[in-house]
């Protein structure tokens, strides 16, 4: 069956503008995850959605970065005024329910770059 | 608060010999433990993981990991390298419903 997917997979923008990321997650999944990946690093938590509304936004460094998932399934991140430091990848994530071992399935990333 | 720490950020073995990557973990309270692989230009795949039932976990394509509570340890093991395994490993914890995820380690398998 399908995975995550998530557009564009690559990005290129220059600072000041907006982006959008958009993930789709696996048909029934109820938890939605957003992670960023910076080089060298491992993935850093976001956001994360059970339903429709974010149950945890604390990793979202600042208030240039929000998201949604209005319908429950797709979701999109949006980075206003992007810096040069937003640069990474963008990782999506979904399950089942947002229970501790509930295996996250991992979509492949959309690669910023914030010139 | 929770954290891990990968002991090494590269680790080169020679195919068919045996596979150990290091992780250390921090949690106040009975962690869930995972092990994330990531091939070049691909996603992560959970390789395994551990929920406080056995102590020594069984993963795919032959991994495994043994959680030693007083060691603070879940370390990752392989019996005999293939070539195929050569990717970046990452050790995760997990609280709640997000993930912790450590640093990374780059195994190189050469022949």
């Amino acid at each position: 069956g399908a995975g995550v997917s998530q557009t564009p997979s690559n990005k290129v923008t220059e600072k000041g503008k907006y982006v959008e990321l958009r993930c789709d997650p696996i048909s029934g999944h109820t938890a939605l995850y957003w992670y960023r990946q910076s080089l060298g690093q491992g993935p850093e938590f976001l956001i994360y959605f059970q339903g429709t509304g974010a149950a945890d936004d604390s990793g979202l460094p600042n208030d240039r970065f929000f998201a949604v998932r209005p319908e429950g399934s797709v979701s999109t991140l949006k980075i206003q005024r992007t810096e040069r430091g937003d640069s990474a990848v963008y990782l999506c994530a979904s399950s089942w329910t947002s229970e501790t071992d509930n295996e996250q399935f991992f979509g492949p990333g959309t690669r910023l770059t914030v010139l | 608060a929770q954290s891990v720490t990968q002991l090494d950020s590269h680790v080169s073995v020679s195919e068919g010999t045996p596979v150990l990557l290091r992780c250390n973990y921090s949690s106040s309270y009975s962690p869930s433990l995972f092990w994330y692989v990531q091939h070049p230009n691909k996603g992560l795949q959970l390789l395994l993981k551990y929920t406080s039932a056995a102590t020594l976990v069984k993963g795919i394509n032959g991994f495994e990991a043994e959680f030693k509570k007083s060691e603070t340890s879940f370390h990752l093991t392989k019996p005999s390298a293939h070539m195929s395994d050569a990717a970046e490993y990452f050790c995760v914890v997990s609280l709640g419903s997000t993930l912790t995820f450590g640093k990374g380690t780059m195994l190189l398998v050469s022949p």
